[in-house]
């Protein structure tokens, strides 16, 4: 069984740009969660895909986007990039461990928008 | 609208120690609460979560609904303990998935 994985592991972009971050999900779980990690702060959820639909979504504005595929792979889209979008990407996946459910968290994708 | 504070940034101890991590939440409805841990160079990692009401590696954490708190604990700290620790709530019934709400953090630094 493999991990939650994601990729690049970290980019650089400049503001107004657009970017893709994507994220494996671990070995038979159909839930995954992005959350942004902003220095020094705690994860913050932004939205959650549950069979390829949309099923939560944080405060964060409509620039901030997703996709879930049928293999349970994801990506968050983030459009018009600014400063303040530099941060530590997390995705989760979301499955049963000893009969209950737990998030499985990837290594992150560290985006700074200079 | 559902929140999590962890009101120290970094706690510093001595190896065998006793430690105290503080987490207190806001939530309206009945909430589910989780301590995760990241140690240096890893990921984020369940580390116990307050139905479970089990002992992970020496750490235990009591839900105290009256003061809404959450406090994770170890009698004797040890130098691998050293790492950071976040409290996360999640609420039973939100319209938000199951979105987890987490605290700023705490550092545990253990010195030898």
């Amino acid at each position: 069984e493999t991990g939650v994985t994601q990729s690049p592991t970290h980019l650089i972009k400049t503001r107004g740009q657009q970017v893709t971050l994507r994220c494996s999900s671990q070995s038979g779980h159909n839930t995954v969660s992005w959350y942004q990690q902003a220095l020094g702060q705690g994860p913050q959820f932004i939205f959650q895909y549950y069979r390829e639909e949309e099923n939560g979504r944080g405060n964060f504005p409509p620039r901030f986007s997703g996709l879930q595929f049928p293999n349970y792979s994801s990506e968050l889209n983030v459009n018009a990039l600014e400063l303040d979008d530099s941060a530590l990407y997390l995705c989760a996946s979301r499955g049963l461990a000893g009969g209950t459910y737990e998030q499985y968290f990837g290594p992150g994708t560290r985006l700074t928008v200079t | 609208a559902q929140r999590v504070t962890q009101p120290e940034k970094l706690l510093s101890v001595f190896k065998g120690a006793p430690v105290e991590l503080k987490c207190n939440y806001s939530y309206s409805g009945s909430p589910e609460l989780f301590w995760y841990v990241q140690y240096s160079r890893q990921r984020l990692q369940l580390l116990l979560r307050h139905i479970s009401r089990e002992s992970i590696k020496g750490f235990t954490a009591d839900l105290n609904k009256g003061e809404t708190s959450f406090h994770l604990k170890k009698p004797f700290a040890q130098e691998e303990d050293s790492a950071m620790y976040y409290c996360a709530l999640s609420g039973v019934n939100n319209n938000a998935g199951n979105m987890l709400t987490f605290g700023g953090g705490t550092r545990l630094m253990v010195k030898p």
